[in-house]
């Protein structure tokens, strides 16, 4: 079934470490999204890529990385977590084009204590 | 004031009933208009993508938009158990503007 992947599903991260969330799509999609999801405050996005090789910032990129050396895979890399960063993230994938819409990953969930 | 608000809920009907959910936004801008479902532990799913004023159908699914006032709606007619989850509003701009700018969701159950 085409679509979304992500890894993992769920991870606990002492404070300080490296992480590194994985996002692949098999829809030869474009643009790629990383969003974080946190109660009261919605989702969020942190970084996006429009097409291989370019990346931009969202909205909270502060402590976040990303790189986008194919069409398929789109890596989130947290440097040196933070328990600020506990969150649901989430992946997704659009065409190129204003009427394009996004589709999305199943989530990460991340704890850093 | 921001972009897009939504109210949270939670809202909860009997099954049968007629939903209405509600976003209203503030940049004029804003051409393309989106509903997801999310349910519990999962990602957004596209429910109903709409362009420019007026209604789409989609089922039981009827999303509406007044640009004039700045207001969209989703409407479930008929609710069932199933349409349990959280329902999140997006938008959009045109041209390469890919980003798009969420609702924080409602939270809406329908009981048996």
């Amino acid at each position: 079934i085409a679509g979304i992947t992500q890894a993992p599903t769920s991870q606990i991260l002492a404070a300080g470490r490296r992480m590194t969330l994985r996002c692949t799509q098999d829809m030869r999609h474009n643009a790629m999204y990383w969003y974080r999801q946190d109660l009261g405050l919605g989702l969020r996005l942190i970084h996006y890529s429009n097409t291989a090789g370019t990346t931009g910032k969202g909205e909270v990129p502060d402590g976040y990385s990303v790189s986008r050396a194919n069409t398929d895979d789109f890596p989130l890399t947290l440097a040196s977590a933070v328990p600020s960063q506990t969150s649901v993230y989430f992946c997704a994938s659009s065409e190129t084009g204003s009427t394009d819409t996004q589709y999305f990953g199943p989530g990460t969930r991340l704890t850093v204590l | 004031q921001k972009e897009v608000e939504q109210d949270p809920g939670p809202l909860s009907v009997p099954e049968g009933a007629i939903v209405s959910l509600n976003c209203t936004y503030s940049n004029s801008a804003f051409q393309y208009f989106m509903w997801y479902r999310q349910y519990s532990r999962k990602g957004p799913e596209l429910l109903m993508y709409t362009y420019s004023s007026g209604n789409k159908e989609d089922g039981r699914f009827t999303a509406q938009v007044d640009k004039s006032s700045k207001y969209i709606s989703l409407f479930i007619r008929d609710s069932q158990p199933s349409d349990s989850a959280t329902y999140l509003c997006a938008m959009k701009n045109g041209g390469s503007n890919y980003k798009l700018t969420f609702g924080k969701g409602t939270l809406l159950t329908v009981n048996p």
